[in-house]
């Protein structure tokens, strides 16, 4: 147990439907981060937000809309996805970016399959 | 192209001896690196780092080596236990775009599996 809960922990969903991911953490922590994990493929950043502020866009298509209301709640809006968006999508937290604190705690992770 | 590198998509030890993941890495900017391990069904959870201003880290049964002027790092469990059956991550990080937040970058990943 790492302190980021995720939910749902697998979806199926069609190229039509709008659906969101949650992440929350229990840590305290300032900093949260949106990863996708493709077969045999590296982990991916795709967001990353410091005290509820988007700081990384990493050249994401907008079907993939995050949001952060507050420090411990993460959002992932999808909607018009393509089956190659088919992956596990990974949120992550860290303390305090600017104090170089490089230790980011992951949640379990969303299976996320698109038909 | 990749930033980070791990080579060995799996490895398999016997319980008790060493396993060494290793791990390359391109941008001379890394300042820090870590190593996740990842069992099924879970995230990845942190295991070990090592900054750039040293050469070695030990916790345990796990220590990182760095070697900057190859831009190769390894990690060494010793002695391996078939608990350690898991796929490691390497990681290095650099400022991000806006800075003042970590950008992790991954390596695919190795599976180890410590048959007993």
């Amino acid at each position: 147990e790492t302190g980021v809960t995720q939910t749902p922990r697998h979806l199926v969903m069609g190229m039509t439907n709008k659906k969101s991911l949650k992440c929350e953490q229990h840590l305290g922590h300032n900093a949260m981060y949106w990863y996708k994990q493709s077969a045999k493929k590296p982990l991916e950043l795709m967001f990353v937000y410091n005290f509820k502020e988007q700081t990384e866009n990493n050249s994401v298509p907008s079907r993939f809309s995050p949001e952060c209301p507050n420090s411990s709640h993460l959002f992932l809006h999808l909607h018009t996805l393509q089956p190659e968006d088919s992956a596990l999508y990974l949120c992550a937290s860290s303390q305090d970016p600017g104090l170089a604190s490089y230790e980011q705690y992951f949640g379990p992770g969303t299976r996320l399959t698109v038909t | 192209d990749q930033q980070v590198k791990q080579n060995s998509p799996s490895l398999s030890v016997q319980e008790g001896r060493i396993s060494i993941l290793n791990c390359d890495y391109t941008n001379s900017m890394f300042d820090y690196f870590l190593w996740y391990k990842k069992y099924p069904a879970e995230g990845p959870t942190f295991l070990i780092s090592i900054s750039s201003i040293k050469d070695k880290n030990e916790d345990g049964r796990f220590t990182v080596f760095l070697n900057k002027s190859a831009k190769h790092l390894s990690l060494h469990i010793v002695p391996s236990q078939p608990g350690d059956s898991a796929v490691y991550f390497c990681a290095a990080s650099v400022l991000g775009a806006q800075g003042g937040s970590e950008k992790l970058v991954f390596g695919k990943g190795t599976k180890l599996t410590v048959n007993p």
